[in-house]
């Protein structure tokens, strides 16, 4: 089964407020976590990755936060956009694994004018 | 633009027929994986290639196959269809494999419709 899960499906954010999605991992293995942004229509895109030896790491008005003692993983996006509209993946991967990527269900994004 | 390219874009099969879906890694990426993303669902994951070699494999039936080329290039090979393999189909590459926690680049998939 899933061993990663977002805590909701949706999120709606009005528009230059941040935005906050949540991710759980239940396998204390994971070596390696990756934030993706899907649009409608179009394929993954990466966002922002993160090593379990760090618990923060920014980029361009995202930041990921990692704590593993909870097993949780968080995207925040800084001064959401409309363009930020999109569905929003949490993924890891295992050390006894390390071939494949585990996908949680995902959380949808909509941006409110 | 993620340099995956994938290719066709959007086929419909019968049921029983078989696909084959293309896929060009990014350049310079030696490793492609493939993942199976039904409507609402996060994407799971099908096998890698990695040196023209199955380096892994998801929980999917035999008739799910592939292929990598020298060129690094990829094949997705789909036979007996059946109406629940209709779903957007996805290309990843990275270098040098996942487990290193290089990178892992998607294209825009390839949607499947099974009737």
């Amino acid at each position: 089964g899933e061993s990663v899960g977002l805590h909701l499906p949706t999120l709606s954010v009005q528009e230059g407020d941040n935005s906050i999605i949540n991710c759980a991992y239940s396998n204390s293995a994971s070596d390696y976590f990756i934030w993706y942004k899907q649009e409608s229509g179009k394929g993954p895109q990466f966002i922002i990755d993160i090593r379990s030896n760090m618990d923060k790491r920014q980029g361009q008005r995202v930041t990921v936060l990692l704590n593993k003692t909870v097993k949780h993983l968080s995207l925040q996006i800084a001064a959401t956009q409309p363009g930020d509209s999109a569905v929003y993946f949490c993924a890891e991967n295992r050390r006894s694994d390390d071939y494949k990527l585990s996908f949680g269900a995902g959380t949808t994004v909509t941006v409110r004018a | 633009e993620t340099g995956v390219t994938q290719s066709p874009t959007h086929l419909i099969k019968t049921r029983g027929q078989q696909v084959t879906l293309r896929c060009s890694s990014q350049s310079g990426h030696n490793t492609v994986s493939w993942y199976q993303q039904a409507l609402g669902q996060g994407p799971q994951f099908i096998f890698q290639y990695y040196r023209e070699e199955e380096n892994g494999r998801g929980n999917f039936p035999p008739r799910f196959s592939g292929l990598q080329f020298p060129n690094y290039s990829s094949e997705l090979n789909v036979n007996a269809l059946e109406l629940d393999d209709s779903a957007l189909y996805l290309c990843a590459s990275s270098l040098q494999g996942q487990g290193s926690g290089n990178t892992i680049y998607f294209g825009e998939g390839s949607w499947l419709t099974v009737v």
